[in-house]
């Protein structure tokens, strides 16, 4: 069962635009992971946010949570056709069970 | 410091034919994580170890899936007899505890013709 779900399912930009990523899901949670996936690839961690974190940073990247609406969101600035490939969340229950979401796919238009 | 080794990275078998798939986690992490990714999904938990121990293996399919991880370190997953539904990329992960990112491998590719 999946229980983070992006949106959108996928997104197409020019480089040098920022592309913003969401992340719902059902129930509580210890913490949520951002991961990257090149096609054909293994999946790359982004970052860690904890349930009592708001934001976090990491280069280009801006992460933030909301308990109260059960969401989070992604944010990668300044793309770079690099930055093309399918972005999953990951969410921690109680007992540390990760359940990802079925990914947005992000195209960077050179 | 090396990542999480998987292997083979590509198999392709016949239905009904065994096979096995080996990880070999980053050194020193107690959690160790096989998931299986369809095309076009994410990824789903098949079993997690704490050390030697399968703490969560309630989405593996036991009547042909099996999973072990002698002395806390490398792990094998097994699938006998495979079906054409278990053509999928399989992926191993590794954490220091539970709590902790997870790394993943590149994994194994499975072909079931």
């Amino acid at each position: 069962s999946q229980q983070g779900e992006e949106d959108p399912q996928a997104l197409s930009i020019q480089e040098g635009e920022n592309a913003t990523m969401n992340c719902s899901y059902k129930t509580s949670i210890n913490n949520l992971q951002w991961y990257r996936q090149n096609s054909g690839r293994g999946l790359v961690h982004l970052i860690l946010i904890r349930s009592n974190e708001r934001e976090k940073h990491s280069g280009r990247l801006r992460v933030t949570l909301d308990t109260s609406k059960k969401s989070s969101s992604l944010l990668i600035t300044a793309s770079r056709a690099a930055d093309t490939a399918s972005y999953f969340c990951a969410t921690g229950s109680g007992t540390y069970k990760y359940i990802f979401g079925t990914g947005t796919r992000l195209k960077v238009l050179a | 410091e090396a990542g999480v080794v998987q292997s083979p990275r590509y198999k392709i078998i016949e239905k009904k034919q065994p096979v096995a798939f080996w990880c070999n986690p980053i050194s020193g992490h107690n959690t160790l994580y096989w998931y299986r990714q369809n095309l076009g999904q994410g990824p789903e938990l098949l079993i997690r170890y704490e050390n030697e121990e399968a703490v969560d293996d309630s989405q593996l399919p036991k009547d042909r899936f099996s999973a072990e991880r002698l002395k806390g370190v490398d792990s094998t997953l097994k699938i006998q007899p495979a079906e054409l539904g278990d053509s999928a990329v399989y992926l191993c992960a590794s954490s220091l505890e539970s709590a902790d990112t997870q790394y993943f491998g590149p994994g194994t590719r499975l072909t079931v013709l």
